[in-house]
């Protein structure tokens, strides 16, 4: 079945560094890629998608290429803030069909300090 | 727009007990998918509405079961609670396009925390 496998954390960054978060997943046929954001208490957040192959998706200062390829999805951020610790979920959605259900990687934590 | 709600937000039970957990998706949105997080197995899969009729389901046992409403609102109900069942449960919903290959961008609710003693 469909898995996606991404960095175990936490990752603890100062401010201003550069952050990867490295994605891989394994599926069928031509899956939807995502990035969530969850905040501490809260529920998930769409960070940025990408639906096909060399799609970037981009948001606030995030940005993520779908590569067939290598099947990846890394995260990166040119510049972190201390507003950007959460825990990031690398997910996939099949396209075929069953396009509402999401299968979500383990979760990343990172945690920028000053 | 108001975003997806949940209720209740916090939950305590004991084991053996039921629980019922609610979710009002965002207006004009009929699909609902219900996901369990835990630190253990991560985010899972529950199962998916659409239309008051469930189109996929996730390898859970049959004590967790769900329904729609006609008007696009859903339940999930555990049965005979187990210690292992306690989690963030994970509520969200998508406007269903028709259109093959299209996403149908899920929004999430923020979760009802319910706790098994």
């Amino acid at each position: 079945g469909d898995s996606v496998t991404q960095m175990e954390g936490p990752v603890t960054l100062s401010e201003e560094a550069f952050l990867t978060i490295n994605c891989t997943y394994t599926a069928t046929g031509y899956p939807s890629l995502f990035w969530y954001v969850q905040y501490p208490g809260e529920g998930l957040q769409l960070l940025l998608k990408a639906t096909k192959a060399d799609d970037k998706g981009s948001n606030k200062g995030f940005e993520a290429t779908y590569r067939k390829e290598t099947t990846s999805f890394h995260l990166e951020k040119g510049s972190v803030q201390v507003s950007d610790s959460a825990v990031y979920f690398c997910a996939l959605s099949d396209s075929y069909g069953t396009a509402s259900k999401l299968t979500f990687g383990t979760g990343t934590r990172l945690q920028v300090t000053l | 727009k108001a975003g997806v709600t949940q209720t209740p937000r916090y939950l305590i039970k004991t084991r053996g007990q039921q629980v019922t957990l609610s979710c009002s998706p965002i207006s004009g949105h009929r699909s609902v998918s219900w996901y369990q997080q835990t630190p253990g197995q991560g985010l899972q899969f529950l199962f998916e509405y659409f239309s008051e009729t469930q189109r996929n389901k996730g390898n859970f046992p049959g004590r967790f079961s769900g329904r729609q409403f006609s008007n696009s609102r859903s339940e999930m109900n555990v049965s005979t609670l187990e210690l292992g069942d306690s989690a963030l449960y994970l509520c969200a919903s998508s406007y269903l396009k028709r259109t093959s290959g299209d996403y149908n961008e899920q929004f999430f609710g923020p979760g009802t925390r319910l706790t098994v003693l």
